[in-house]
């Protein structure tokens, strides 16, 4: 079957703009994740979902950042008014119910804020 | 905090050499651990994982990790590496009090030179 998709594969935006980030899980995964890595780093962790709640949202980094998924399936990344360091390639993994299963990822959103 | 430390950012080896590249966590109580591994070009996907029982785990392309409870660690072996071998190499924890959500290590770029 198909694997986690993300669209759009590269972005590139002036500061300023809102950009929105799309996450198409893999069918029948109920846990949804969002990542950040930036240039050299690790994968920072950003929300994650169950079903369509976000209980936990600790890893947003500032207001301008925010997420939903609809359905229990596709979700959305926002970042309004982009700033340069929110440049980095953004990442959605799904599995099957909690974080306990093994995590299947995208190949990532690579965004570029000029 | 909990933190996830990986202790090579760059290891460079040539074809047939020995491989094992350190992870260690800071977290005492019931953990699940991964590594992921992402070739040049590809999304991250799963490489081996622990969570109970045998504490040596054999993954895909011969690659294994010994999980260490009294050292806090999990280190990524492998007896003869090839050059198909060089990717980013991830290591993550879950953690049972923190509903299993993965910290990432920062990862480490291997390089095989043929």
């Amino acid at each position: 079957g198909a694997g986690v998709s993300q669209s759009p594969s590269n972005k590139v935006t002036e500061k300023g703009k809102d950009v929105e980030l799309r996450c198409d899980p893999i069918s029948g995964h109920t846990a949804l994740y969002w990542y950040r890595q930036s240039l050299g780093q690790g994968l920072e962790f950003l929300i994650y979902f169950q079903g369509n709640s976000a209980p936990d949202k600790s890893g947003l980094p500032s207001d301008r950042f925010s997420a939903e998924r609809t359905g229990g399936s596709v979700s959305t990344l926002t970042i309004q008014r982009t700033q340069q360091e929110d440049s980095a390639v953004y990442l959605c993994a799904s599995s099957f119910t909690n974080s306990n299963q093994p995590q299947h990822f995208g190949d990532g959103t690579r965004l570029s804020i000029l | 905090a909990q933190s996830v430390s990986q202790h090579n950012h760059h290891v460079i080896l040539s074809e047939a050499a020995s491989l094992e590249l350190g992870c260690n966590y800071s977290y005492g109580g019931t953990v699940n651990l991964f590594w992921y591994v992402q070739y040049p070009g590809q999304h991250l996907q799963l490489l081996l994982k622990y969570f109970s029982g045998d504490p040596l785990v054999k993954g895909i392309k011969g690659f294994e990790a010994e999980f260490i409870k009294s050292k806090f660690s999990f280190n990524l072996r492998k007896p003869s590496v090839q050059w198909s071998d060089t990717a980013e190499y991830f290591c993550a924890v879950a953690a049972m009090d923190s509903n299993y959500q993965l910290i990432w290590g920062a990862g480490t770029k291997l390089i095989i030179k043929p």
